[in-house]
C-alpha cells in the first residue's frame, strides 16, 4: 500500500517569513496530491491540490510543487500570518485503488507575531 | 448549504455497548469514507465507500463496521466498543473518483470508551 512521510512534524516561523513542507510518498501510481489545513478544534480541509501532469500550482500565499521522479511534494506557505497556524496534512490516494487514501500525520505550524 | 453532517459530536460510553455515529451528506457524492485522527498519528482511513452497496477496508478497519445503503447516508458502528477506539473521528465525502478528489469533511465526532 501507500506510504506517505511528512516533515517536519512541527514549525514555528516568524509573521512574514516562509514556511515549507514536505511529503514524500511510496506508490508511483499516485497521480493527486492534496493539501488539508486543520485549525484547532476544526476539521480538515482542503487548501491546494495538485495533479501528476503537473510540476507547480500556486493560489494567492500557497503554492504546491511535485516531484514525480523523486516521489515527493511540498507545501510552501510565504508571507506568513499567525492565522496560518495550524495542522497541515499530505495525502496520497494509493495509484492502483482509488477508494484508499493516505494521509501524512501532520505539520503543527505556528507562526509567532 | 453543502455539507457533511456527523452525529453526534460528542459521546462517552462503555466498553461493550453497540453505538452508530451516522453521517450524511448534501452534495450528491458518491465517495464516502470515514477516519480515526489520534495525537501524532494524522488521519487512519478506517473504511470507504465508492457508492451504494459497495464498501472496503482502509488501513484500521478492525472493530468497525460500516454499511451504504443510500447514497447521501454512511454509518459507522461499533458493535462491541473498547477503550483502544476512544478517538476523534471525521467522515469524509467527494463527488467521483474516490480519494482522487478534494475531500469534504464533516466537524468530527469524539467518542470515549471508558
Amino acid at each position: 500500500g501507500e506510504n506517505v512521510e511528512q516533515h517536519p512534524s512541527t514549525l514555528s516561523v516568524q509573521e512574514g517569513d516562509s514556511a515549507v513542507i514536505k511529503c514524500t510518498y511510496s506508490d508511483s501510481a499516485s497521480n493527486y496530491f492534496p493539501w488539508y489545513k486543520q485549525e484547532l478544534g476544526k476539521r480538515p480541509q482542503l487548501i491546494i491540490d495538485i495533479r501528476s501532469n503537473v510540476g507547480e500550482k500556486k493560489d494567492q500565499r500557497i503554492a504546491v510543487t511535485l516531484n514525480k521522479t523523486a516521489k515527493h511534494f511540498s507545501l510552501h506557505i510565504t508571507e506568513t500570518q499567525p492565522e496560518d497556524s495550524a495542522v497541515y496534512f499530505c495525502a496520497a490516494p494509493q495509484g492502483t485503488n482509488a477508494g484508499k487514501s493516505t494521509f501524512g500525520d501532520g505539520t503543527t505550524l505556528t507562526v509567532k507575531p | 448549504e453543502a455539507q457533511v453532517t456527523q452525529n453526534p459530536r460528542y459521546l462517552i460510553t462503555v466498553t461493550g455497548k453497540k453505538l452508530t455515529v451516522t453521517c450524511s451528506q448534501n452534495m450528491n457524492h458518491e465517495y464516502m469514507s470515514w477516519y480515526r485522527q489520534d495525537p501524532g498519528l494524522g488521519l487512519r482511513q478506517i473504511y470507504y465507500s465508492m457508492n451504494v452497496e459497495v464498501t472496503d477496508k482502509g488501513d484500521v478497519p478492525e472493530g468497525y463496521k460500516v454499511s451504504r445503503k443510500e447514497k447521501r447516508n454512511f454509518p459507522l458502528i461499533l458493535e462491541s466498543p473498547s477503550p483502544n477506539q476512544t478517538s476523534l473521528y471525521f467522515c469524509a465525502s467527494s463527488l467521483l473518483g474516490g480519494s482522487n478528489q478534494p475531500q469534504h469533511f464533516g466537524d468530527g465526532t469524539r467518542l470515549s470508551i471508558l
